[in-house]
């Protein structure tokens, strides 16, 4: 099984409004990564876990609050956001410290912010 | 920033071999060559990885130059379904987990 679930599929919200994404991988990775995708772009590397800990940040504003609460799970907590933050917001997983490193990717949450 | 250059877009005639190439002339001794692949609507997708000899896979086949500056990912019988956004991708073996994705290629594949 090779599969990494992101939840919602879609999801609309209002600048003032909190939402969160969440992300499950069972393949036993302990690495785990958010990415945003605009529009007709490559995906943009936001976060990464290692061993369940924030290893890189790559200068995300804190209005998207990432939390990795087990080796399996992943979730971007969104609050406040502005309408240019409207994308795909991937998710990936991957084995740590081989040299094989794959990384498998949901399908991703499509974010519209009005 | 990304580390490679790819065509823009490039059309294949369904069953032909598609042919993808890459430039990474900076690639340093100790980066693989990664190809990835989106399909519209969907997460990337891995194809195929290599250091400095050709790969092959149920999916497709990496060719790398000697000098190691530019590679070919070939898709041997191309489908409609192969239409699809292929990313080449230069990462370190060891070390950093992040994937810098450049443009792209947008392949075609026509009936």
């Amino acid at each position: 099984d090779t599969e990494v679930t992101q939840t919602p599929k879609h999801l609309v919200m209002g600048m003032t409004n909190k939402k969160s994404l969440k992300c499950e991988q069972h393949m036993g990775h302990r690495a785990m990564y958010w990415y945003k995708q605009k529009a007709k772009k490559p995906p943009e590397l936001m976060f990464v876990y290692s061993y369940e800990k924030l290893s890189i940040n790559e200068s995300v504003p804190s209005r998207f609050s990432p939390e990795c609460p087990n080796s399996s799970l992943l979730n971007l907590h969104l609050h406040a956001l502005q309408p240019e933050d409207s994308a795909l917001y991937l998710c990936a997983s991957s084995q740590v410290g081989v040299a094989k490193n794959i990384q498998y990717f949901g399908a991703g949450t499509r974010l519209s912010v009005l | 920033d990304a580390k490679t250059t790819q065509p823009t877009s490039m059309d294949c005639a369904e069953g032909r071999a598609a042919n993808l190439p890459c430039n990474h002339s900076t690639i340093s001794g100790n980066e693989y060559v990664y190809w990835y692949r989106q399909i519209h609507s969907q997460g990337p997708q891995y194809i195929i990885h290599g250091l400095k000899n050709n790969e092959t896979n149920e999916m497709a086949s990496l060719i790398i130059t000697e000098d190691r500056k530019s590679s070919t990912l070939i898709l041997p019988h191309a489908t409609l379904r192969d239409t699809a956004v292929y990313y080449c991708i230069v990462r370190p073996i060891q070390g950093a987990q992040k994937l810098v994705f450049g443009q792209g290629t947008r392949l075609t594949i026509n009936p």
